[in-house]
């Protein structure tokens, strides 16, 4: 089992479609946690961390956490065609600074 | 432009020689990471600087693989007597904090 397993898609969703997208992770040991959207040919660009349970919102965009459950979502509101790109998540453990990611979710909203 | 930035942008390489990338980081960030990347995975974890001291090396940093960051300022990763199996994204990160990593444009190497 991976330590952080993220389903691959493809996800096709309708522009202004909220979208989810989620992780599972196996490690108890994970602190913090981040999600990334990486454009095709172009290094991750970091969108949301977080390091508690709840909810994190930033204008379109809200991140979730649920340690109990070692589940993370990111949630997209409005989704623009400009959304379009892989997103990965990413996790570390308090005293290590070794991010280990998802294999990223391709999603494409189609206009 | 004040983001992390990486030289080259791409690189192909015939098997069997050594490969030299370069990594500047954002200037006021102490700590600089190397990642892997191969198509349909996310990054991996290759090795970590606080300055100028490598305190973290994963298992996948093969004794070809040798990573420096003089002066605690950029950084280079070099891959001797390359495989083809060293095709990759090389991707350079900076932070002051472990929970907001920020993320260079990367290096494609293609080993012929």
């Amino acid at each position: 089992q991976k330590e952080v397993e993220q389903d691959p898609g493809p996800l096709s969703v309708p522009e202004g479609a909220i979208v989810s997208l989620n992780c599972t992770y196996s490690n108890s040991a994970f602190q913090y946690f981040m999600w990334y959207r990486q454009y095709s040919r172009k290094g991750p660009e970091l969108l949301m961390y977080t390091y508690s349970s709840g909810n994190k919102e930033d204008g379109r965009f809200t991140a979730q956490v649920d340690k109990s459950s070692k589940y993370i979502s990111l949630f997209i509101r409005d989704s623009q065609p400009s959304d379009s790109a892989t997103y990965l998540c990413a996790m570390s453990g308090a005293g290590s600074y070794q991010l280990t990611f998802g294999k990223g979710t391709k999603l494409s909203v189609i206009p | 432009d004040t983001g992390v930035s990486q030289d080259p942008r791409h690189k192909i390489t015939k098997r069997g020689q050594n490969v030299t990338f370069r990594c500047d980081p954002i200037s006021e960030h102490n700590r600089l990471y190397w990642y892997r990347q191969t198509l349909g995975q996310g990054p991996e974890f290759l090795t970590y600087f606080q300055n100028e001291a490598q305190l973290e090396k994963s298992r996948l940093l093969s004794d070809r693989f040798s990573a420096e960051r003089p002066k605690g300022s950029f950084s280079t990763l070099e891959i001797q007597r390359t495989e083809q199996g060293d095709s990759a994204m090389y991707l350079c990160a900076s932070s002051l904090r472990p929970d907001t990593q920020y993320f260079g444009p990367g290096t494609r190497l293609t080993v012929l």
